[in-house]
C-alpha cells in the first residue's frame, strides 16, 4: 500500500485479557517500530526491527508486551494479560533512508 | 539517556502571525526529524535534518549540531499549522530508536 496500515484502528478490550495489534509497512522498509503514546503525552518507543538483526527490545514496558515481524513484512505487537494503564494510541512507523513514516495507530482502551 | 527538550511547550497564534520552535537535545546526534501531529493524531515527517537548513513551503528548519540544537520556523501560519510538533533524534554511535521530545502544542487561530 501507500502508506503504513495499522488495525484496528480502534480496540476496546476488558482488564485482563489479551490483544494482537497489526501493523503492514511501506513494502521495501526495512525497518519497523513501534510506540506508544498516552493521552497528551509524547512518543514512547517500545521496539525496533531492521531487517533480520535482533530486534531492540529496549522499550518494552515489561514482559506483557511482546512483538513479532517475519521477514521484512507485517508486524504484531502482542499486550498478555492488558491492564487499564496500557489505554493508549500505539503507533507504528517503517523507515527508509532514516526518515520515519507513522501509520494512524491504534487506539486501546482497557475498561 | 539522551534528553530531548523541546520549547515553548504551548504557543498560540493569530492567523499570518510568525513562529519559531526550538530542540534541545543533549548528546550528538546522526538523526534529527520534526514531525507535525494533527489534531486527528497523524503523525507527520516534516523535515530530516540532522544538521544544516531546510525549506518546504512556509516551514523551514535548521539544525546546529554542535550547539546540540535545532529550530523550526513556521511563517505566515495557518489555522491548518494547529497540532502539536515533535522533534525526535537518534544518538550517534548508539541505537536507530528515535528518542522524541514531549513537543510543542501550536494553536492558530482565525
Amino acid at each position: 500500500g501507500a502508506g503504513v496500515s495499522q488495525s484496528p484502528s480502534n480496540k476496546v478490550t476488558e482488564k485482563g485479557k489479551d490483544v494482537e495489534l497489526r501493523c503492514d509497512p511501506i513494502s521495501g522498509h526495512t525497518a519497523l517500530y513501534w510506540y506508544r503514546q498516552r493521552l497528551g503525552q509524547g512518543l514512547e518507543f517500545l521496539i525496533y526491527f531492521q531487517g533480520n538483526s535482533a530486534p531492540d527490545k529496549s522499550g518494552l514496558p515489561s514482559d506483557r508486551f511482546s512483538a513479532e515481524r517475519t521477514g521484512e513484512s507485517v508486524s504484531t505487537l502482542t499486550i498478555q494479560r492488558t491492564q487499564q494503564e496500557d489505554s493508549a494510541v500505539y503507533l507504528c512507523a517503517s523507515t527508509l533512508g532514516g526518515i520515519q513514516y507513522f501509520g494512524a495507530g491504534t487506539r486501546l482502551s482497557v475498561l | 539517556g539522551i534528553q530531548v527538550e523541546q520549547s515553548p511547550p504551548d504557543l498560540i497564534l493569530q492567523e499570518g502571525a510568525n513562529s519559531t520552535l526550538r530542540c534541545n537535545f543533549s548528546d550528538s546526534v546522526n538523526n534529527l526529524q520534526w514531525f507535525h501531529q494533527n489534531p486527528w493524531g497523524q503523525l507527520i515527517n516534516l523535515f530530516y535534518i540532522p544538521s544544516g537548513t531546510k525549506q518546504n513551503g512556509r516551514l523551514s528548519a535548521t539544525t546546529v549540531a554542535t550547539e546540540r540544537y535545532s529550530l523550526l520556523y513556521i511563517s505566515s501560519s495557518q489555522t491548518t499549522d494547529s497540532g502539536v510538533y515533535f522533534c525526535a533524534v537518534c544518538i550517534q554511535g548508539g541505537s536507530e530508536k528515535l528518542v522524541f521530545g514531549k513537543g510543542t502544542k501550536l494553536t492558530v487561530n482565525p
